[in-house]
């Protein structure tokens, strides 16, 4: 079955330097991975999506490689501030058009000033 | 524009009772998918529609179930509550026509439920 698997449930790291995430995935060949920020009580938020055939993405500090041959994503923020602790989640398509999407467990990132 | 409403924020329900959780999503999404939020499964996938129809199911007993209005608002409902059943359940809406995939969700906050 479709399994999706963010590297670690927790990420502590210093103001000011690149946090990186990791996002595998097996059985599965996604059209496209998204990146989702989530905080405490709340609904996740929309960050990044790269498609298959992409290799990187940015959005100001943030940037998601795909590399559809190691089935991984990387998920980086660079210059990270206290307030870009959170939860962030990794997600892929279900299925070919619908909304489903799959879901890594997220993992909880924690930046120290 | 206004995000994706979910009604009500939080519930609390004794096992056996059911549930009708709402969802109003932005104005001019025709998709509408519904996820169940646990610490131990994470989000899980519930189902979607669009355009009235459910387009796709995930893999939950056929005590939930969901419906979408010719307005685009979502209804999901779960009968005989289980202990098992708490959780955050969210609602997605997309842009995404039909066929048309790559696009992002807009979540809603969520409904909390709690079974007792």
């Amino acid at each position: 079955s479709q399994k999706i698997e963010q590297n670690s449930e927790a990420l502590n790291i210093q103001e000011g330097k690149t946090a990186t995430l990791t996002c595998n995935y097996t059985n599965y060949s996604p059209a496209y991975l998204q990146w989702y920020r989530q905080d405490p009580g709340r609904g996740p938020v929309f960050l990044l999506l790269i498609r298959e055939n992409e290799k990187e993405k940015r959005k100001e500090r943030l940037k998601v490689t795909f590399d559809t041959t190691l089935k991984q994503s990387l998920f980086h923020i660079t210059a990270s501030q206290p307030a870009d602790s959170a939860t962030y989640l990794c997600a892929l398509d279900g299925s070919s058009n619908t909304g489903k999407l799959i879901f890594g467990q997220g993992t909880t990132l924690q930046v120290k000033p | 524009k206004a995000g994706v409403t979910q009604t009500p924020r939080y519930l609390i329900k004794t096992r056996g009772q059911q549930v009708t959780l709402s969802c109003s999503p932005i104005s001019g999404h025709r998709s509408v998918s519904w996820y169940q939020q646990t610490p131990g499964q994470g989000l899980q996938f519930l189902f979607e529609y669009f355009s009235e129809t459910q387009r796709n199911k995930g893999n939950f007993p056929g005590r939930f179930s969901g419906r979408q209005f010719s307005n685009s608002r979502s209804e999901m409902n779960v009968s005989t509550l289980e202990l098992g059943d708490s959780a955050l359940y969210l609602c997605a809406s997309s842009p995404k026509g039909s066929g048309q995939v790559n696009t992002e969700a807009f979540f809603g906050q969520g409904t909390r439920l709690t079974v007792v």
